[in-house]
């Protein structure tokens, strides 16, 4: 079966510091992957997509980054956090299967940004 | 992707079914149904998905009019540990983005 990782589970930064957040995906071959966030008492918000190694697709600018250096692992970074990218962060993956493409999330990652 | 409305609150008592209304009048031929939940802290869950036809699985069911403008997720006998946000969620194929909305918050009741 296929599971997802994620870590740390939670994370606190001075603002200005840089970030590294680490997904993993085990049990399946060339994911979608993706990052969400969800702000606090708000709904999830699409950062970044991969549909292979080397491809990101972004979805709202800002000043984080995303890559994806092997088929099932997916990083968000930051060179310098904002108190703004305070939230949760989510990893997924799907897998196009007759016509749907489910997608299935992480843990999540906290992260406060003081 | 179309939009959904799910009432904002429901409450369950434990060992009933719970059924959770979604309306999507504006939803395409090509898109599906998805129910997502989320517990506190927790990312979100996927429950159930379908097209037209009603679906079952060990944690479900799906029932979705005729006309596709609404659909109900099914609990059949809510515990405790349903206690969650749940997310009604419509998404053709090839779309990457899940928009989820407030969705509904169940509180199931001793």
């Amino acid at each position: 079966s296929q599971t997802i990782h994620q870590w740390p589970a939670t994370l606190v930064q001075p603002v200005g510091s840089p970030l590294s957040l680490e997904c993993t995906v085990e049990g399946t071959s060339n994911p979608n992957l993706y990052w969400y966030r969800q702000a606090a008492g708000r709904g999830l918000q699409l950062l970044f997509y991969s549909v292979g190694i080397g491809q990101i697709s972004s979805e709202v600018p800002q000043n984080l980054s995303a890559s994806r250096p092997q088929d099932r692992q997916f990083i968000l970074s930051s060179k310098k956090l904002l108190l703004s990218d305070s939230g949760f962060y989510l990893c997924a993956w799907s897998v196009q299967v007759l016509g749907t493409d489910t997608q299935y999330f992480g843990p999540g990652t906290r992260l406060t940004v003081l | 992707d179309a939009k959904t409305t799910q009432p904002p609150s429901m409450d369950c008592a434990e060992g009933r079914a719970a059924n959770l209304p979604c309306n999507h009048s504006t939803i395409s031929g090509n898109e599906y149904v998805y129910w997502y939940r989320q517990i506190h802290s927790q990312g979100p869950q996927y429950i159930i998905h379908g097209l037209k036809n009603n679906e079952t699985n060990e944690m479900a069911s799906l029932i979705i009019t005729e006309d596709r403008k609404s659909s109900t997720l099914i609990l059949p006998h809510a515990t405790l540990r349903d206690t969650a946000v749940y997310y009604c969620i419509v998404s053709g194929a090839g779309s990457y983005q899940l928009t989820f909305g407030k969705g509904t918050k169940l509180s199931v009741i001793p």
